[in-house]
């Protein structure tokens, strides 16, 4: 199963550009990479997920090496209200999910 | 559209209690998750259910059983609750049929104290 390694905690300011960084050295071919948010007091919520190379939405971009082995999540221009954590999570069609300890990003003014 | 529910919010209960914790999605997915979540921790897998009719164990099922009553609706029970299930516990879906990789849509939560 693979396991996940994320900082616990970072600190940004408004406007700057977040980079979190997850490692992931056991992960499967089969699996993939996927990122949640989470708030205090709700449940997580879905913000990206790849395979390999880059994935770009309108929240966040996604970057995976050739190797695989880690993934970093961009947050671009953040705002008060991206404080929050941020879960790395990998999972398979076939295996169990397994949630990285999370990364509390704090935003400041 | 609500999503998905969870009931009740919060409950407290005395060691030894019993209860079920509901969970109902109207997105008609196939797949229906339990996770608890302890202070300053991540998400733990208790159970899921691939499709209606089936359940599986996660990371941490002791203490727990389940139930798949139909598409919309999946339910876990704690049969002799202990202090050391007092958390917060998560149901989501996912429209997968079982591949963990589709995006799994999460309800607020059950607030559960056991003293």
């Amino acid at each position: 199963l693979a396991k996940t390694t994320q900082p616990i905690s970072m600190d940004s300011y408004e406007g700057q550009e977040v980079n979190i960084t997850c490692s992931h050295n056991n992960i499967a071919t089969n699996d993939y990479i996927t990122w949640y948010q989470q708030f205090p007091s709700q449940g997580p919520r879905f913000i990206i997920q790849g395979y390999k190379t880059k994935v770009t939405n309108e929240v966040a971009s996604l970057f995976i090496p050739a190797d695989r082995k880690s993934s970093t999540l961009s947050l671009p221009r953040v705002s008060l209200s991206d404080t929050a954590v941020y879960y790395c999570l990998v999972a398979s069609n076939t295996g169990k999910l397994i949630f990285g300890q999370g990364t509390t990003l704090q935003v400041k003014p | 559209n609500a999503g998905v529910t969870q009931t009740p919010k919060f409950q407290v209960l005395k060691t030894g209690q019993s209860m079920t914790l509901q969970c109902a999605q109207d997105m008609n997915h196939n797949s229906m998750y339990w996770y608890r979540q302890d202070p300053g921790m991540g998400l733990r897998l208790i159970y899921y259910s691939a499709s209606e009719g089936t359940t599986d164990k996660g990371e941490v099922p002791n203490g727990y059983n389940v139930s798949r009553l139909n598409k919309r609706e999946f339910s876990l029970r704690l049969e002799s609750a202990a202090p050391s299930q007092t958390s917060v516990y998560f149901c989501a879906s996912s429209d997968n049929g079982g591949a963990f990789q589709e995006t799994q849509y999460f309800g607020p939560g059950t607030r559960l104290l056991v003293l």
